[in-house]
């Protein structure tokens, strides 16, 4: 069964203080890895998809990194609206396209 | 607005009572999917369907039906609600290639 962890459970950041999320995974036939953000009582909002180890996407404050074994958030610089939970999941080499969430960690960015 | 919309947002029940929760997407997916949030905010999938034909269904009770009359809206019945039951369901969609999930905004579920 694919197993998704993430650490830490929560972080508390200063504003502009740079910090890393971590996604650890253990699947067979990773097909894509997801991060995304999700505010108290919304949905899931997507942000990065990464198919391949090496591979980088970026988008404002945050950069997504992927190895085969773990993929990083890298949050620069974060502001008081970076403060929400960000889930990794991961989507394997099944016809279903379920994907199977870690816990998430909370980011909370004090200004 | 091009979105997944749930209703209700919030459905507070007792023990016993049976409810639905109702999901549409006009994205044009073909594929649409329950999740459930729990307390630890660990979502995990209920149900797929794509273009109205069942796909996934994990290990959840068989007091949870979903119904898909056409391939924009999936619904989820709920038998004998029971107080383990209380979470965040999630609807959400995808196009047939699997990438590209849209959530809805949740509909939290609280069981008394």
């Amino acid at each position: 069964e694919d197993q998704v962890t993430q650490s830490p459970e929560a972080l508390r950041l200063q504003e502009g203080e740079s910090s890393s999320l971590n996604c650890s995974y253990t699947v067979s036939g990773l097909r894509g890895l997801f991060w995304y953000r999700q505010d108290p009582g919304k949905g899931p909002e997507f942000l990065f998809t990464l198919y391949s180890a090496g591979e980088e996407k970026e988008k404002e404050r945050l950069k997504a990194t992927l190895t085969k074994k773990e993929s990083f958030l890298h949050i620069t610089a974060p502001k008081p609206e970076d403060s929400a939970t960000y889930l990794c999941a991961v989507q394997t080499g099944s016809n279903d396209y379920k994907l199977s969430f870690g816990a998430g960690t909370t980011v909370t960015v004090r200004a | 607005d091009t979105a997944v919309s749930q209703t209700p947002k919030y459905l507070v029940t007792q023990m016993g009572n049976d409810k639905s929760i109702k999901c549409e997407q006009n994205l044009g997916h073909d594929t649409m999917y329950w999740y459930k949030q729990d307390s630890k905010k660990f979502l995990k999938i209920m149900f797929s369907y794509n273009n109205k034909e069942l796909i996934i269904n994990e290990t959840v009770p068989n007091r949870f039906s979903p119904k898909s009359p056409d391939k924009a809206h999936l619904n989820l019945h709920i038998n004998s609600l029971e107080l383990g039951d209380s979470a965040v369901y999630f609807c959400a969609s995808t196009p047939s290639t699997g990438v590209g999930y849209t959530f809805g905004s949740g509909t939290r579920l609280t069981v008394v």
